[in-house]
């Protein structure tokens, strides 16, 4: 079946520093990746997606790389600022479904 | 163009009690899946419907139900709450069945005591 493992956290950083949350899947075929993210209270907001291999995807200063030959999709920022602090979660879709990393709580220190 | 809403909020029950959670979808989305967030299992996949037939279904028992009206919003039913429901409730909408992108509202946050 599909899986996602996403590196655990906490991780806290202070301003300015760069970010890399790491995440690796095992998946059937070709699934499409995704990077949710989850403000305290709130429920997930789509981050940004690659449905192929060698796309990037990339939102408000995040990107991630579909890397078909490690299987994986890290999430970087080069210059995070409190307003990041959240719950990141990468996923996964081939089907009808999304599979979930555990997720991973970034908090950002001004 | 409006996001995925979801009512109420939140919800507090007793045991044995049932709740309904509501869902709508963005204007034009047929597909509405249910996930629930605990923090021991972290986010798990209810059900989905398109077209108002259930498509597909997790690893759920049968206290888990739901249904979808010919505009697309969903319901989500539990009955004979147990203190392990406690959760949030995602709701998610997508344009297509199969693997298209899923928008989430924010959820309902249900506590049962």
């Amino acid at each position: 079946g599909n899986s996602v493992t996403q590196m655990e956290g906490p991780v806290t950083l202070s301003e300015e520093a760069f970010l890399t949350i790491n995440c690796t899947y095992t998946a059937t075929g070709y699934p499409s990746l995704f990077w949710y993210v989850q403000y305290p209270g709130e429920g997930l907001q789509l981050l940004l997606k690659a449905t192929k291999a060698d796309d990037k995807g990339s939102n408000k200063g995040f990107e991630a790389t579909y890397r078909k030959e490690t299987t994986s999709f890290h999430l970087e920022k080069g210059s995070v600022q409190v307003s990041d602090s959240a719950v990141y979660f990468c996923a996964l879709t081939n089907d009808y479904k999304l599979s979930f990393g555990a997720g991973t709580t970034v908090t950002v220190r001004a | 163009k409006a996001g995925v809403t979801q009512t109420p909020r939140y919800l507090i029950k007793t045991r044995g009690q049932q709740v309904t959670l509501s869902c709508s979808p963005i204007s034009g989305h047929r597909s509405v899946s249910w996930y629930q967030q605990t923090p021991g299992q972290g986010l798990q996949f209810l059900f989905e419907y398109f077209s108002e037939t259930q498509r597909n279904k997790g690893n759920f028992p049968g206290r888990f139900s739901g249904r979808q009206f010919s505009n697309s919003r969903s319901e989500m039913n539990v009955s004979t709450l147990e203190l392990g429901d406690s959760a949030l409730y995602l709701c998610a909408s997508k344009a297509l069945a199969g693997t298209d992108t899923q928008y989430f509202g924010p959820g309902t946050r249900l506590t049962v005591l």
